[in-house]
This record gives C-alpha cells, sequence and structure tokens, in this order.
C-alpha cells in the first residue's frame, strides 16, 4: 500500500496570507490527524478528522482549521500567517475504526516557511 | 491533560554500547506508549509500541518497559549502530474509549548520536 502523502512539501509565504496544506492517507485508512513540529515546541496536536467530522482538536488558534472529504483525504487551513506558524506540519493517518489502540503512520510533512 | 516529558534531550555513545531513553507521563488514563525515530528530513516512523497490559515488548535489538505505577516507560537500544543516529520521540495516548480523547501527546525528543 502506499503510504500517507502530503502536497505541497514546501511553501513560502508572507505575513496576513493564508494557506491550505492537503493530506492522503493510507487506502482505507478513515482517521486523518494533524500535527504541528517546531525546533521549541516538539510535535503538537492539532486537531483529527474522522468521517468527515472533526473528532478531536488540539490547543490551537481558530486561524487554524481543517475539513475532511469523503474519500479520507483531508486539509489544513492557516488563515492570516504569523511568523510563528513556520514549522514543519505533519498529517498521520489510522484506521480510524471502533479499535481501542490504532498505530499512526505519518506523511512526509509540508514545511511552512512565513517571512 | 496530558504531559509527556522525555530525557535526555541528546545522548551520544560510541557503537555498540546500549542507549536508554526514558519518558514520563502525567494521565493515568493513558494506555498506549509508541516511539518514533525521525531522521533528518524525513517522517516520523514507529520503531516500537506497548499497551498497558504489558511490561516490556522487543523487537531484536530494541525493547520498550513500561512502569504503570510510576507512569514511566523507556526505550532501551542495544548494540547501537551508526544508523540508529537520529532523534527519538515517545509519546502517550488514551484509547478511544468515549471517542473523544484519542491524540498522542509527545516527549520533546532525544537526538541519539552514535559515534563510530
Amino acid at each position: 500500500k502506499a503510504g500517507v502523502t502530503q502536497t505541497p512539501r514546501y511553501l513560502i509565504k508572507t505575513r496576513g496570507q493564508q494557506v491550505t496544506l492537503s493530506c492522503s492517507p493510507i487506502s482505507g485508512h478513515r482517521s486523518v490527524s494533524w500535527y504541528q513540529q517546531t525546533p521549541g515546541q516538539g510535535l503538537q496536536f492539532l486537531f483529527e478528522y474522522f468521517s468527515e467530522t472533526q473528532r478531536n482538536k488540539g490547543n490551537f488558534p481558530g486561524r487554524f482549521s481543517g475539513r475532511q472529504f469523503s474519500n479520507s483525504r483531508s486539509e489544513m487551513n492557516v488563515s492570516t500567517l504569523e511568523l510563528g506558524d513556520s514549522a514543519l506540519y505533519l498529517c498521520a493517518s489510522s484506521l480510524g475504526g471502533p479499535l481501542e489502540l490504532e498505530t499512526q503512520y505519518f506523511g512526509p510533512g509540508t514545511r511552512l516557511l512565513v517571512l | 491533560g496530558e504531559n509527556v516529558e522525555q530525557h535526555p534531550s541528546t545522548l551520544s555513545v560510541q557503537e555498540g554500547d546500549s542507549a536508554v531513553i526514558k519518558c514520563t507521563y502525567s494521565d493515568s488514563a493513558s494506555n498506549y506508549f509508541p516511539w518514533y525515530k525521525q531522521e533528518l528530513g524525513k517522517r516520523p516512523q514507529l520503531i516500537i509500541d506497548i499497551r498497558s497490559n504489558v511490561g516490556e515488548k522487543k523487537d531484536q535489538r530494541i525493547a520498550v518497559t513500561l512502569n504503570k505505577t510510576a507512569k514511566h516507560f523507556s526505550l532501551h537500544i542495544t548494540e547501537t549502530q551508526p544508523e540508529d543516529s537520529a532523534v527519538y520521540f515517545c509519546a502517550a495516548s488514551r484509547g478511544r474509549g468515549g471517542g473523544s480523547n484519542y491524540k498522542l501527546t509527545f516527549g520533546k525528543g532525544t537526538l541519539l548520536t552514535v559515534n563510530p
């Protein structure tokens, strides 16, 4: 099976702009989680989507939003970009079924630089 | 919410030595503890995980131990090789349970350098 893919891999934006990142999960996986990775804060959970619904949310401002499509692909949007949003954005997919504990598989990430 | 502390932040060992990375967690309801390895410029890759119903799990040169009473878990790598050099992250989560709290909380990472 193909792994988790993310596009684009690199992005450069300026403050105040908005950005949309895309994640395609492993075939058959219905849950997509998003994480922000920075040197100072490490890996921080943004949100999880399952069956086109946000199921879980981290402690990020409302400028960070997402959605999921019927084919389980997910997008993440960041509006009014700030310098501090520069980071590696990782998505991870899992089956998302009734199993209590699931392995999450990560994509390669999108590296966002805000100037 | 959950808080995961990871130590040390950097670890340098000689090839062939063992390496141990330790994590503590705060949420006593956490019951899943994966470890990820992230090489420079690459995605985090799961290397081993442990569920709360076992105290130890091994996979070749890698082992993880869990002490639920003390709320800590450790990664042990034996016979280290230069290709083991990477950043290692521990994480903790609850199960889906009621469905609302399934997320991974990560430690800040350990940069492991294996010197030839």
